[in-house]
């Protein structure tokens, strides 16, 4: 399974942009961008999913180039709420998610 | 719907106890899987099931026997707790099949820790 990179940590202020990075070099064919969000304390929440080009939905928008070799989850206008730990996974849809350390995103008011 | 549900949702073991954790699902998903987080790390699959009477292992399964003989529950056992098992444990499930494999729902976590 494609092993992905991502910052450990990111800042950021109430109401901006915030874009987060994650390299896989040996995505395969089959391969999906899956992110997962997760809150102290919970399980991690799906929440978006893309093979190529841009996938929006309404809380997210996921940016994958032509090469697919990293992606870059995009959340508009973030607010405090949205502090918590980011994670890019490559999926194969056999069911076995493997994750990373994630990214930690901390916004500040 | 009450989703995944899981308990108890701390636990506290002296090494070489045995106890389960229960699983449940209540939106008739054919997969289900348990994780566990330790801290500061990402999750990792311990054992897997994509239906009833069927399971397999994950990447850390050493310690931890499963079964599903309904689609709704999915117990894990750890036969004799040792300290390195003090971890999260996270229930997963979701639908069968192609992409919806990815979008998995998971439970709230039971906390484990073993003396």
């Amino acid at each position: 399974l494609a092993k992905t990179t991502q910052p450990i940590s990111m800042d950021s202020y109430e109401g901006q942009e915030v874009n987060i990075t994650c390299s896989h070099n040996n995505i395969a064919t089959n391969d999906y961008i899956t992110w997962y969000q997760q809150f102290p304390s919970q399980g991690p929440r799906f929440i978006i999913q893309g093979y190529k080009t841009k996938v929006t939905n309404e809380v997210a928008s996921l940016f994958i180039p032509a090469d697919r070799k990293s992606s870059t989850l995009s959340l508009p206008r973030v607010s405090l709420s949205d502090t918590a730990v980011y994670y890019c996974l490559v999926v194969s849809n056999t069911g076995k998610l493997i994750f990373g350390q994630g990214t930690t995103l901390q916004v500040k008011p | 719907n009450a989703g995944v549900t899981q308990t108890p949702k701390f636990q506290v073991l002296k090494t070489g106890q045995s106890m389960t954790l229960q699983c449940a699902q209540d939106m008739n998903h054919e997969y289900m899987s348990w994780y566990r987080q330790d801290p500061g790390m990402g999750l990792r699959l311990i054992h897997y099931s994509v239906g009833a009477g069927i399971t397999d292992q994950g990447e850390v399964p050493n310690g931890y026997n499963v079964s599903r003989s309904t689609t709704e529950d999915f117990p894990l056992r750890l036969l004799s707790a040792a300290p390195s098992q003090t971890s999260v444990y996270f229930c997963a499930s979701s639908p069968q099949g192609g992409l919806s494999y990815n979008e998995q729902f998971f439970g709230p976590g039971t906390r484990l820790t073993v003396l």
